[in-house]
């Protein structure tokens, strides 16, 4: 069965800053997905980034970035320029391929995230 | 293009009591999925469907939790008789079929007391 794994329940970091959340997985599978998302208070969850298991290059969209190690099963986050608006849990999600052309997702425990002014 | 839809946004209840709360996914995302969010947990899927059949609800309680989706748009998540530990926040999400990127409503917040 697949886990993931996010072992800091709580960070901080300076607006402006940089911060890095990690994350670890395990599967046997050798096709998947991997996602983090964001959820503010309003508690809707918003994609921040994905990350095809296949590609070796790191996914980056504007000021966020992943580094993805496949052998190491580690999929880390990282916020450059952190702003007010990045104040909020984080979620590490796992995603293969499911029955009937679904998906299979699997969620870490989060990280919140606080930037101070 | 609306989102996926939920409500209420928030529920309180006595325990032994029943509950229902609703979900419209986006238009022509033929996959629904129902997600339990405990404080300080991540999301567990509950059931999740590919238009209205069940493709996975190995961890519903079905004893208590019930769901439907009929003519495969809008959803329902019914529990009964309502526990403390049923206090979480569920999270509707929906998909277009064949397509990994999940759209989340805003979750219903029930509180069991």
């Amino acid at each position: 069965a697949q886990t993931v794994t996010q072992s800091q329940p709580e960070m901080s970091v300076q607006e402006a800053e940089t911060v890095t959340l990690s994350c670890t997985y395990d599967t046997s599978e050798n096709n998947y997905y991997l996602f983090w998302y964001k959820q503010p208070p309003s508690r809707q969850m918003i994609l921040v980034i994905r990350q095809e298991a296949y590609k070796q290059q790191n996914a980056t969209e504007n000021r966020f970035s992943v580094n993805f190690q496949k052998a190491a099963k580690s999929f880390s986050l990282k916020i450059s320029d952190s702003q007010l608006g990045d104040t909020a849990m984080y979620f590490c999600a796992f995603m293969k391929q499911w029955v009937s052309g679904t998906y299979k997702y699997i969620f870490g425990t989060g990280t919140r995230l606080k930037v101070l002014a | 293009e609306a989102g996926v839809a939920q409500s209420p946004r928030y529920k309180i209840i006595e325990k032994r009591q029943s509950v229902a709360f609703w979900c419209n996914p986006i238009s022509g995302h033929a996959t629904l999925y129902w997600y339990q969010q405990i404080l300080g947990q991540g999301p567990k899927l509950l059931i999740q469907f590919q238009n209205n059949g069940v493709v996975d609800d190995s961890q519903l309680p079905k004893d208590r939790f019930s769901a439907e989706r009929l003519k495969g748009v809008d959803s329902t998540l019914k529990i009964q008789p309502a526990k403390l530990e049923d206090s979480a926040v569920y999270l509707c999400a929906s998909s277009l079929s064949g397509s990994e990127k999940l759209f989340f409503g805003s979750g219903t917040q029930l509180s069991v007391l």
